[in-house]
């Protein structure tokens, strides 16, 4: 079974610092997604940034990369030059792939809520 | 705005009601996803539809059912609804019905908050 962990429940961070938020995971296939999501107060759920198993490099997106150390099979999520506007829980997802039937399924962690002090 | 719609934002009922909750995909979306998260359980992955066809099943209670129609909307049917039923559920979308090839995302909707009295 699929797991992901996230051992931070909050974070602190200065405006424009960068901060890191950790995710480990288990799983024994060798092809699978990872995902972070980030839900402010409001309560949407926002999808930031993709990495693959196979990808060789790490995914940015913005202000957003993703650390990712297949060996240590640890997922985490950076975000540089800090805004207000991080301020929210933020979430590590590993989707899981049935190819056979095609379907796909989200195990989600429980979530870092990061806090942006101006 | 992520382009998944959720109807209604807000849903008020009492305990041993029926409730229905609706979800429109993305323009071009073929598989919807139903989660919930509640405080103590966290995101919890329900149920996949893929073009009409249900394609996975998760942490779903009996109580509660889905189905997607020809135009791709997606409704969630819970029943006999208990206290414990009190969460926000989401609804997801995604291209395909999942692939080893491709990023493939799930785009979440903004949500149903549903409160049982």
């Amino acid at each position: 079974a699929q797991k992901i962990t996230q051992t931070q429940p909050g974070m602190f961070v200065q405006e424009k610092e960068a901060v890191t938020l950790d995710c480990t995971y288990d799983t024994s296939d060798q092809s699978y997604g990872l995902f972070w999501y980030k839900q402010p107060s409001s309560g949407e759920m926002i999808f930031l940034i993709y990495q693959g198993s196979y990808d060789e490099q790490n995914a940015t997106e913005g202000r957003y990369s993703l650390n990712f150390q297949k060996a240590r099979k640890s997922a985490n999520l950076v975000i540089s030059a800090s805004q207000l506007g991080d301020s929210a829980m933020y979430f590590c997802a590993m989707r899981d792939v049935e190819w056979s039937w095609g379907y796909q399924k989200v195990t989600f962690g429980i979530g870092t809520k990061l806090q942006v002090i101006p | 705005d992520s382009g998944v719609t959720q109807t209604p934002k807000h849903l008020i009922t009492a305990t041993g009601q029926r409730v229905t909750l609706r979800c429109s995909p993305r323009s071009g979306d073929l598989s919807v996803y139903w989660y919930q998260q509640s405080l103590d359980q966290g995101l919890q992955f329900l149920i996949q539809y893929y073009n009409g066809e249900e394609r996975a099943k998760g942490n779903i209670l009996e109580r509660f059912s889905a189905q997607q129609f020809p135009d791709l909307h997606s409704e969630l049917n819970l029943s006999s609804l208990e206290l414990g039923d009190s969460a926000l559920y989401f609804c997801a979308s995604s291209s395909t019905s999942g692939g080893e090839s491709s990023t493939d995302t799930q785009y979440f909707g903004p949500g149903t908050r549903l409160t049982v009295l």
